[in-house]
C-alpha cells in the first residue's frame, strides 16, 4: 500500500528567505509520480510542480523545485523567495503506475509567510 | 481561474432535501473525481470516472450518487445527507490512462457544502 508523510503540521518563514516542505512516501511500485499542490484558504488546489521516478533530474518551476532523493523515498518542495501569498495549506501526494491510479495525499503542512 | 468549474460555491442544505453539485471540464480530459475534504483534513476520494463510466467508488455512502452525463460533465447527487457530511466537496479531472504517470489533477474550486 502507498503512503505519503508530511511530518510538519507547521511552517513559519520570514518574506524573502527560502523554506523547505517536507515529503516522504513508501510504495512498492518503482513506477510513480509525485506531485505538490497548494491549498490557500479559499480552498482551490492548485497544481505546483511533478517529479516521476524514472527523471533524472529533480524538477523545477519558477521559485519551486523538488528535492528527490529516491533512495531516501523524499520528494521535498523547496520554495525559493517566499512571498506573504504563498501562505497555504501544501500536500504531497503520489499515484503509483496502474491505470488511473487515483492520487494519494499526504496530510499536509500550514506554511506561514511573515514580513 | 481554474479551468474546472464548480457550482454552487456554497449550499446549505437540510436532511431530507435534494440538491447535485455541478462540476464541467473542457480540457479534453477523460478521467474525472470527486473528492470530500474536511477542514485541515487532505481530500479523500470519493469517486473516479473514466471515459464517462464509474471505475472506483471508495465504499461511499448511497446517498451520494454520481453521474457523468458526458465527458465534460460530472454530478454528484445529494439526498437525505447527515451532519456529518458537511465539508468541501472538490471535483478534479485528468487525462486518462495510458497517457502517463505525469498528467496532474486539475482542480475547481470546490462547493462548500453545510448540512443543517
Amino acid at each position: 500500500a502507498q503512503k505519503i508523510t508530511q511530518t510538519q503540521p507547521g511552517m513559519f518563514v520570514q518574506e524573502k528567505e527560502a523554506v523547505t516542505l517536507d515529503c516522504t512516501y513508501d510504495t512498492s511500485d518503482p513506477s510513480y509520480g509525485l506531485f505538490w499542490y497548494k491549498q490557500p484558504s479559499s480552498g482551490e488546489m492548485i497544481f505546483l510542480i511533478y517529479q516521476g521516478s524514472y527523471d533524472q533530474q529533480n524538477a523545477t518551476e519558477g521559485r519551486y523545485s523538488l528535492n528527490f532523493q529516491k533512495a531516501r523515498k523524499s520528494a521535498n518542495l523547496v520554495i525559493s523567495a517566499s512571498q506573504l501569498g504563498d501562505s497555504a495549506m501544501y500536500f504531497c501526494a503520489m499515484r503509483e503506475g496502474r491505470r488511473n491510479t487515483p492520487l494519494v495525499f499526504g496530510k499536509g503542512t500550514r506554511l506561514s509567510v511573515i514580513a | 481561474d481554474t479551468e474546472v468549474t464548480q457550482t454552487p460555491k456554497h449550499l446549505v442544505m437540510g436532511m431530507t432535501n435534494k440538491k447535485s453539485l455541478k462540476c464541467e471540464q473542457h480540457m479534453g480530459h477523460r478521467a474525472m473525481y470527486w473528492y470530500k475534504q474536511k477542514a485541515k483534513k487532505p481530500p479523500e476520494l470519493m469517486f473516479v470516472y473514466s471515459y464517462e463510466k464509474l471505475s472506483i467508488n471508495e465504499s461511499v455512502p448511497s446517498r451520494f450518487s454520481p453521474e457523468c452525463p458526458n465527458s465534460s460533465l460530472l454530478n454528484l447527487h445529494l439526498h437525505a445527507l447527515q451532519p456529518e457530511d458537511s465539508a468541501l466537496y472538490l471535483c478534479a479531472s485528468s487525462q486518462s490512462a495510458p497517457r502517463g504517470l505525469g498528467q496532474p489533477q486539475h482542480f475547481g474550486d470546490g462547493t462548500r457544502l453545510s448540512i443543517l
